[in-house]
């Protein structure tokens, strides 16, 4: 699969704040796909996009898959102390049937 | 309760060793997926299989093997031939293997050497 451009690389947060990342390729997707991950365990699915402009939430999570089919982003409301961790987007190209995925977005609390 | 269970959690390997990861799944998913985890990267797919007797070779599969003779298992052996094979292993199902499909994921092993 190929590498996706996701930023920012690292993201501090102060509880309450609204944070957004978000998920950039080179070649059409199909499917953009949100996960998050705490330390020493598994992604965990968030949210999952099949169309352009599809505008989806979880809860005070709100994901969008672009309109040039090229990118996606991810949003997070009010934010609270166990919203940090790792979060991935991942994705499939229209010419790779495989799941594509990005560096990861690490949030850290504030202090 | 249906999921992936991935064992050990924690995993040393010594020179010249092999290791080999379980992964089990009770999701009746067909496909299974192995992949690699290292600090400040995004997953890298080790081995893939789509159907019981058949898997693929991802993008870093040099130095490992993996078999799937049970729909519910797929073990990923790290061979003496993996020079680096210090990283979080997590194995993954999807219902098929199909474009659209979502992975769902275990828990993950560490795997350090000795």
């Amino acid at each position: 699969g190929q590498q996706l451009n996701q930023s920012p690389q690292s993201m501090f947060i102060q509880e309450g704040e609204d944070v957004s990342m978000n998920c950039t390729s080179s070649s059409i997707f199909n499917t953009w796909l949100w996960y998050k991950q705490d330390p020493g365990e598994g992604p965990v699915l968030l949210i999952a996009l099949y169309k352009a402009g599809e505008l989806t939430s979880n809860g005070r999570l709100t994901a969008q898959f672009g309109i040039t089919r090229k990118d996606s982003f991810l949003n997070i409301s009010a934010s609270i102390p166990s919203d940090v961790g790792i979060y991935f987007c991942a994705g499939h190209s229209s010419n790779d049937y495989k799941l594509s995925f990005g560096a990861g977005t690490t949030v850290t609390v504030r202090a | 309760d249906g999921g992936i269970t991935q064992s050990p959690k924690y995993l040393f390997r010594k020179e010249g060793q092999n290791v080999t990861l379980s992964c089990e799944q009770n999701l009746n998913h067909d496909a299974m997926y192995w992949y690699r985890q290292d600090p400040g990267q995004g997953l890298r797919l080790i081995y893939y299989s789509q159907i019981v007797n058949d898997f693929q070779k991802g993008d870093i599969a040099e130095g490992y093997s993996v078999s799937r003779e049970k729909k519910e298992s797929f073990p990923l052996t790290v061979t003496s031939a993996q020079k680096n094979p210090t990283a979080f292993y997590l194995c993954a199902s999807s219902i098929s293997g199909t474009r659209t499909e979502k992975l769902f994921f275990g828990s993950g092993t560490q795997l350090s050497v000795l």
